[in-house]
Order: structure tokens, then C-alpha cells, then sequence
């Protein structure tokens, strides 16, 4: 069955410096996807970053990067030069393609609460 | 352009009783995904529309919830009758197209509390 693993219930971080939110998963599917997304208190899912099973580079999208390590079956999401803003709780999510197109549905990790201290 | 809404943002109804949510998801987005957050635990996928049609409801926790997108637009979801460990955040998100990198957008969620 497919899982995704966030091992880190919460991180702090210094403002400015850089954090690494762990994730791990598990698939026997070849084809899949991964996905970050942001949760500030407010509620809103937001989406950060997106890496394909068969992409040859690690996905960067601003100051966010994914740490992708396809044979450890890891997708750490890498935060550089942390700001309070950053604070909120992030998720870890794959989504699993089919060759048929129609199975779409995305699977999450438990969620990482990442608080910034100034 | 506007994001997907959702209605309303918070809920709570007593055991027994029904309720019904809403997503409005972003014009032109013919997949539709509810979603929904329990207890503090993993969010968990409910089903999937593509326009008007359910092509994947397997998350669908049991008959009491009913799920309905008419016309292809704005979908709808029903439980009746709400029980108790039916509380949590109920996630609406839209996509236009389906699988590979295609991002799914998502509301900001209905809390429902079941008393």
C-alpha cells in the first residue's frame, strides 16, 4: 500500500537559517509524483514544490528545494534562509499515476508544525 | 482569478443531524477532489470528479456521505446522519488537469464539529 512518512511531529528553526522536514515513502508503482504544501494557520493549502519520479533534478522552487533520493525512497523539502512567515505546518503528499490517467488522488503524511524563532 | 471557496468555513451540528458542504472550485477546473482531515490524522481522499462524473470514490467513508457535482460545476457533500467521528476539516481542491504535475488548488477548508 502507498504511505507517506513525516517522522517529525514539529522542527524549530533560527529566522534565517535553513531546515530540512523529512519525508519518506512507499510505493511500488515506478510512476508517481511528489508534493510539499504549506498549511499557515489560517487553514489554505498552499503549494510549494513538485518532483517527478523520473526527474532527473532535484525540484527548487525559490528558497524551497527537494532533497529527492529515489533509492532511499526519501523527499526531504529543504527550506533556505528561514523567515517567521515560514512558520506552519507542511505536508508531505504522492500521487500515485496511472497509465490510464484517472487515478489521481493524493496520499499525505501526518504533517510537520515548523516554527520560526526570530 | 479566484481560488476554490468553500461553505461554510465552520459547521456544528449535533449527532443525528445533516449537513451539507460546498465547493466552488476555479472556473475551468474539470477535477474536483474532496478531502478531509480527522482527529489530527493524515488527510485522507474522499473522491474525485471529472465534471460531473465520480471517477474515483473510494475514499468514501460509507453511505451516510453522499457527494454530488450537477452541471459539472460546484460539488456538494452531504452526510446524513453526522455521527460523532465524523468532526474535522473537510478539504475541497480543483485541478485542470489530471496526473503528472498538474497541481490540485486547495480551499481553505470547512471545520465540522459533531456534537
Amino acid at each position: 500500500a502507498q504511505k507517506i512518512t513525516q517522522t517529525q511531529p514539529g522542527m524549530f528553526v533560527q529566522e534565517k537559517e535553513a531546515v530540512t522536514l523529512d519525508c519518506t515513502y512507499d510505493t511500488s508503482d515506478p510512476s508517481y509524483g511528489l508534493f510539499w504544501y504549506k498549511q499557515p494557520s489560517s487553514g489554505e493549502m498552499i503549494f510549494l514544490i513538485y518532483q517527478g519520479s523520473y526527474d532527473q533534478q532535484n525540484a527548487t522552487e525559490g528558497r524551497y528545494s527537494l532533497n529527492f533520493q529515489k533509492a532511499r525512497k526519501s523527499a526531504n523539502l529543504v527550506i533556505s534562509a528561514s523567515q517567521l512567515g515560514d512558520s506552519a505546518m507542511y505536508f508531505c503528499a504522492m500521487r500515485e499515476v496511472s497509465y490510464s490517467g484517472g487515478y489521481n488522488k493524493l496520499i499525505f503524511g501526518a504533517g510537520t508544525r515548523l516554527a520560526v524563532h526570530p | 482569478e479566484a481560488g476554490v471557496t468553500q461553505f461554510p468555513s465552520h459547521s456544528v451540528i449535533e449527532k443525528g443531524q445533516t449537513v451539507t458542504l460546498r465547493c466552488d472550485p476555479i472556473s475551468g477546473h474539470d477535477n474536483l477532489y474532496w478531502y478531509r482531515r480527522v482527529m489530527g490524522k493524515e488527510i485522507k481522499f474522499l473522491l474525485h470528479f471529472v465534471k460531473e462524473s465520480k471517477q474515483d470514490e473510494s475514499g468514501m467513508p460509507n453511505n451516510r456521505f453522499l457527494a454530488e457535482r450537477t452541471g459539472g460545476t460546484y460539488s456538494t457533500l452531504k452526510v446524513q446522519p453526522a455521527e460523532l467521528e465524523d468532526s474535522g476539516v473537510y478539504f475541497c481542491a480543483s485541478s485542470q488537469a489530471a496526473g503528472g504535475r498538474s497541481e490540485q488548488f486547495f480551499g481553505p477548508g470547512t471545520r465540522l464539529t459533531v456534537l
